[in-house]
């Protein structure tokens, strides 16, 4: 079974510029997360889908962030236009919550991550 | 709010030591999973194991055991005999547990902290 993979693994952009992140999470998993990494901090949430529909934004830092997931498949994140303190690790992560006899099955798998670099 | 804690930022060892990486947190939610997740040098974020709240048994997998504490607030990592292939960035993470269907919700993160097992 394929994992969570990320597209690109790295780009470098210039300020101003518009980047779109993609990620195509484990087949049939309704629940897609993105989170980012700034060089050295934690891992800090973005943004979660269940499906197609946004459950929570809470994390986007402003509007120059943008995110979808038509069809509830694949998911992008542009950044549009891009700051300097953008750069970081955008990591997505998916999972497919279920309960069965009292077992919960709820981890997160993630990718691998792209490196963002805005210069 | 919620908030984890990795108070070592990296760790050396030489390979066969026992290592114990800390983690506290704080969180106001009467239920909710803590994780722990291995970042190896190619990138993406191995999950390594979910605890639940209400679950206070330590638990072994190999060579790795987890100390949960909840009267302390913390759930460290112990990695006996350490080799060169645990040389990783280790995070630890929690979530609150949706109450309804036991799921977890977003994670948030520690720093994270690098290991590294040298020969």
């Amino acid at each position: 079974e394929a994992g969570v993979t990320q597209f690109p693994s790295h780009s470098v952009i210039e300020k101003g510029q518009t980047v779109t992140l993609r990620c195509d999470p484990i087949s049939g998993h309704d629940n897609l997360y993105w989170y980012r990494r700034v060089m050295g901090k934690e891992i800090k949430f973005l943004l979660h889908f269940v499906k197609e529909s946004k459950q929570d934004e809470s994390g986007m830092p402003n509007n120059r962030f943008l995110a979808e997931r038509t069809g509830g498949t694949y998911s992008t994140l542009k950044v549009q236009p891009a700051e300097l303190e953008d750069s970081g690790v955008y990591f997505c992560a998916s999972s497919q919550d279920f309960s069965f006899g009292g077992k919960v099955n709820t981890e997160a798998f993630f990718g691998q991550g792209t490196r963002l670099t805005v210069v | 709010a919620q908030k984890v804690t990795q108070a070592q930022t990296e760790i050396s060892v030489v390979e066969k030591e026992d290592v114990t990486l800390d983690c506290v947190y704080e969180t106001r939610d009467t239920t909710y999973y803590l994780f722990w997740y291995k970042q190896p040098p190619s990138g993406e974020l191995v999950f390594l194991i979910r605890r639940n709240s209400f679950d206070e048994q330590n638990e072994i997998s190999g060579r790795y055991s987890w100390n949960f504490q909840k009267s302390t607030s913390s759930f460290n990592f112990t990695i006996t005999a350490s080799q060169v292939v645990d040389s990783a960035v280790y995070f630890c993470a929690l979530s609150e547990r949706r109450r309804r269907t036991g799921t977890a919700s977003k994670l948030t993160f520690g720093t994270g902290t690098r290991l590294q097992v040298t020969l």
